[in-house]
This record gives structure tokens, C-alpha cells and sequence, in this order.
């Protein structure tokens, strides 16, 4: 069973469609962090969310972490090809324990 | 500033053998954690290293080891390997813990026949 469900597991879309990706557990998380990684690389840190309620946005990426800080979502907007990749929520629990979630790999069409 | 390096990129091996990897932090970096990242069950933290001690450790058996430099570059080992083991194993860096951003390397690909 995984801590942190992420959905859908596959998501594929045309370019200029917009998009939300859910990150979702039943336990706490003191914060959430969310990846990208491409083929052959190791995920890269898109943004970190600590505070319950807390909104980012980073260009057309817009991150959520929930009131009860067990759940967030990632939109992105006016999706571009660029976007492809698999993205992975992992939630901080103290003692230094990050786990991840399986992932949601997205594929933007032209 | 150069990222964090892995090597090697590709490794294939046999049941039974014993395998090492090794990863270079980015320089000024003081942690380094192991992840095993599989299609089934995603990314698991295997270990972490901070000073050359072990700091934290996941649900992996025995067979997975792992050790710490005073260069801070680290090796990860795994003995008597299983067909199971075959994943990306991933390195990553950061400057005290891993509270602090991790950065990534880019992965070894362990495939064992």
C-alpha cells in the first residue's frame, strides 16, 4: 500500500489543454514536494508546500497543498510539449522520512 | 557547479553476484541518499549517508549497504543479487539533510538476468 497516492497514473493530452494531477494520503505531512523527471535524468524539485492551504505557482504550474496538509494537486495550464515528463509528489513526515508516490506520467501531444 | 554523478549509467548482472555503485555529491554537499526506483513500486528510500554515518535507513533487506567518504562521495552495495533487484538506482545530494533540496543524479540502471 502506497503512502501517498498519486492520480491518474497516465495522463495524455493535447498541447494548449489544461490538466490537474492529485497527490493524496491518509497521513499528515509536515510538507510536499513535487518532482519532474525526464527519461535517463533523476528527478529535478519543481516546489516545496509547507503550509496547510498553501497555493504556488510557478509559471503556468500551480501547486496546492490541502487544509489538513494530507493532499495536493499540481495544475498546469495552457499545457505545452515541454511539460512531458513523470511527476512525483513525496511528502515529508519527520525523522527525515521523504516518501514518494508512484508517480503520474504525462504526455503532451502537438 | 557540477551535479551529482553516478556511475556507472548501465550495469548487467547475474543472480548471485554482488554489484557497486557509486555517486559523487555536488561538491560542498554533506548527505547523500540511496532511492531504488522500480514501475511497481515507484521510489523507495534506501538509505541515507551524512559525515560517513548512517543516518536513516528504509525497509530493504541486508543485502543493501552502503558507505560514506570523507570526500562525501558514497557507494551503495548489494550482495547476492535477485532478479527483483533490477531498477534505476538513484543518488541524491544535499547540503546537510535531506530537509534540506535534494539534487539528483541521473540514475544507474541495474538489470540482473
Amino acid at each position: 500500500t502506497q503512502l501517498l497516492e498519486q492520480s491518474p497514473q497516465f495522463l495524455s493530452i493535447q498541447e494548449g489543454e489544461n490538466l490537474t494531477v492529485y497527490c493524496n494520503s491518509s497521513s499528515v505531512f509536515s510538507s510536499l514536494q513535487w518532482y519532474r523527471q525526464e527519461p535517463g535524468e533523476g528527478p529535478v524539485l519543481l516546489v516545496t508546500v509547507v503550509t496547510g492551504g498553501e497555493v504556488k505557482k510557478l509559471k503556468r504550474l500551480t501547486f496546492q497543498f490541502g487544509d489538513a496538509r494530507k493532499d495536493s494537486s499540481l495544475h498546469i495550464t495552457a499545457a505545452q510539449t515541454g511539460d512531458t515528463g513523470l511527476y512525483l509528489c513525496a511528502g515529508e513526515k519527520g525523522a527525515q522520512k521523504l516518501v514518494f508516490g508512484q508517480g503520474t506520467r504525462l504526455t503532451i501531444n502537438p | 557547479k557540477a551535479g551529482v554523478t553516478q556511475t556507472p549509467r548501465y550495469l548487467i548482472k547475474t543472480r548471485g553476484q554482488q554489484v557497486t555503485l557509486s555517486c559523487s555529491p555536488i561538491s560542498g554537499h554533506r548527505s547523500v541518499s540511496w532511492y531504488q526506483q522500480t514501475p511497481g513500486q515507484g521510489l523507495q528510500f534506501l538509505f541515507e549517508y551524512f559525515s560517513e554515518t548512517q543516518r536513516n535507513k528504509g525497509n530493504f533487506p541486508g543485502r543493501f549497504s552502503g558507505r560514506q567518504f570523507s570526500n562525501s562521495r558514497s557507494e551503495m552495495n548489494v550482495s547476492t543479487l535477485e532478479l527483483g533487484d533490477s531498477a534505476l538506482y538513484l543518488c541524491a545530494s544535499s547540503l546537510r539533510d535531506r530537509a534540506d533540496t535534494q539534487y539528483f543524479g541521473p540514475g544507474t540502471r541495474l538489470t540482473v538476468l
